[in-house]
This record gives C-alpha cells, structure tokens and sequence, in this order.
C-alpha cells in the first residue's frame, strides 16, 4: 500500500533556528503539494511541483520559506529563519492527475 | 469572497440520518473536484471525485452543478465512524498548470 511519507513528524525549535522538512512522494506521481494547516486559516497550498519543476508558490513567504524537489523521491521544505507564527502542522501531498493524497504531516512548533 | 465556501457546521446528527453538505465555488474555469475526509489530527484523505453526471459510491453520493458552481455530498445512514470534517477541494486551470483550492471544510458529528 504506497503512501507518501513525512519527515519528521515533530518538531519543536526555538525563534531563528531552520527547519527542514522532507517528504517522499509516492512512486510514479508527478506533482508534489506542500501545505500548511492551522487553526485559524485551515489548509493553506504553499507550494506544488509538478515533474520536480516548481510550478507556484506564491502561497509561501518567499524570505524565509523555500521549497526543492533534488529528485524525484525526495521533496523539501526549509524554513530560515523560523518564528513563532510558522508553528502549524505542514502537509506534503503527492498525486498523478487532480486526485492528491497525503503524508502524517510533520507539527512544528516554534517557541 | 472566498474562492471556496462551505457551512462549517458542525451538524449533529443521529446514527442512521441522512445528511448533506453543499460547497460553492466562483470561479466559473474550474474544472475538476473533489470530497476529502479529515479526522481529528490526522491527514486529509480523498473520499471520492466528483463527477458531472453525479456519482455514488455505497452510503456517499457526490454531485456537480455547474450552472450554480456548487458540488454536493450526501452521506446516507450515517455511522459513529463518519464522524470526521468534510472539505471540498476545486480545481481550477491557471498559467502554471492547474490551482487547487481546499474549502474550510465542514464538521459533522454523527451521534449514537
């Protein structure tokens, strides 16, 4: 049963550390969605790739997120530097035409 | 206006009622859709696509209305286990590809 999975799947940091997340995509899907959920803004698209090519991510604050495929069983998230307010609970998603399915998530929480 | 609106609910309903969620959209390009399912804490995980000429698979229904840009999910006879938060997800063509748009979703609670 092939699953996407997520790396780690806590992590507690403290204001200005980075933060890297990982996430293997499932086998043979060609786009890839990294997604923040909170409380208060609910899912939130930060950034998708498809074939590894980084397609949008006008949802991601460009200064201190950044979002890479290096190959095709790999995707990241990186946060420098981090803060508070980035404490949520970080989805990657992997999917071959509209259908998506999702990793555990990785909760962050930055104090 | 949210691209994507759903009732958050929560609706309380009895073991064995059968209940409808609507979700609308507003932009008139989108081109496909689809019924995730959330349980507390958890991932989102796809219950079913939505298709044009409506679909059905066991005690959930799906429907698309185009011309009033909403899709529908009814859930019959419901179960403890359907106990979870509903989102609907659109989407829509733009100049990258294709945008995908998550609802709020919409909390149901399904009592003995």
């Amino acid at each position: 049963d092939a699953r996407v999975t997520q790396t780690p799947r806590h992590k507690v940091t403290e204001m200005g550390q980075e933060v890297t997340m990982r996430c293997q995509p499932i086998l043979g899907h060609n786009t890839v969605f990294w997604y923040r959920q909170t409380m208060m803004q609910g899912l939130e698209l930060l950034a998708y790739f498809r074939n590894r090519a980084p397609l949008d991510d006008s949802g991601m604050p460009k200064d201190r997120f950044s979002a890479e495929m290096p190959d095709a069983t790999l995707a990241t998230l990186k946060i420098q530097p981090s803060e508070p307010r980035d404490s949520a609970v970080y989805f990657c998603a992997s999917g071959l035409g509209g259908e998506q399915y999702f990793g555990p998530g990785t909760r962050l929480t930055v104090t | 206006r949210k691209e994507v609106e759903q009732d958050p609910g929560p609706f309380n309903v009895p073991e064995g009622a059968t209940v409808a969620f609507n979700c609308t959209y507003s932009n008139s390009a989108s081109q496909s859709f689809f019924w995730y399912r959330q349980d507390c804490r958890k991932e989102p995980k796809l219950l079913m696509s939505v298709y044009s000429s409506g679909n059905e698979d066991g005690r959930f229904t799906a429907q698309l209305n185009r011309a009033s840009q909403y899709i529908s999910l009814l859930i019959r006879d419901s179960k403890l286990s359907d106990s979870a938060t509903y989102l609907c997800v659109v989407n829509m063509r733009n100049t990258g590809g294709f945008k995908t748009i998550f609802g709020a979703g919409t909390r149901l609670f399904v009592k003995a």
